[in-house]
């Protein structure tokens, strides 16, 4: 079946860690972007690729790093320098001809 | 910038019509999106409007776009108790396609 899968979909760090996201889609779409999600506060754009071997920041970029390297693939690296990283996590992407984003079910990270 | 917000909570009876409402600052959106997100879990497309549409209705649901006053609803009829969850309005504005969304309306349905 066609879709996007996130992995894991519970993670925790330590605090001074990096962790890795996966973010894997089998829907040839162009586009990939990630998003973080506090209680209350919606959803806000961390980074966004429209093509393989590029990406920008979204608004709230800062103490995250991202890669698309191949098309299927976004993982997202939450750093050190993130200070508040305990939140849900979500993958989404969209085609040239698709007006809406498909969503992964998420990840939800966890400082300990 | 563009912003988009909703009212935070809302609760209806079992059966009874639920309408969320969202308000929206960027005159260029292009298309407006209402998504369910039940918890723990990713986000559900419902249904989206074009920017030059004024309603759109499938089966329970009627999205309503006043485009003057920046303002889209989302009715739901006949709530059922599986509609509890937290709705988000979604715009996308002309030159990006990344999504700003709302901050999420929960609606709780009463048996």
């Amino acid at each position: 079946d066609g879709g996007i899968t996130q992995s894991p979909k519970y993670l925790f760090r330590k605090e001074g860690q990096n962790v890795t996201l996966s973010c894997e889609q089998n829907l040839n779409h162009d586009a990939m972007y990630w998003y973080r999600q506090d209680p209350g506060q919606g959803l806000r754009l961390i980074y966004y690729s429209q093509i393989v071997n590029d990406f920008q920041k979204g608004d709230i970029a800062e103490g995250y790093s991202v890669s698309r390297e191949k098309k299927e693939s976004f993982p997202l690296t939450v750093t050190s320098a993130q200070k508040n990283p305990t939140a849900f996590y979500l993958c989404a992407s969209s085609g040239d001809r698709d007006t809406e984003a498909f969503f992964g079910q998420g990840t939800r990270l966890t400082v300990v | 910038g563009e912003d988009v917000e909703q009212s935070l909570f809302l609760s209806v009876r079992e059966g009874d019509s639920s309408v969320i409402n969202c308000t929206y600052t960027d005159s260029s959106s292009t298309y407006l999106y209402w998504y369910k997100q039940e918890p723990g879990a990713g986000l559900q497309l419902l249904t989206y409007i074009f920017s030059n549409m004024d309603m759109k209705q499938d089966q329970r649901l009627t999205v309503l776009l006043n485009k003057k006053d920046k303002h889209l609803s989302l009715r739901i009829a006949d709530t059922q108790t599986g509609d509890s969850a937290i709705y988000f309005c979604a715009e996308r504005y002309r030159g990006r396609r990344a999504l700003t969304f709302g901050s999420g309306t929960r609606l709780q349905v009463q048996p």
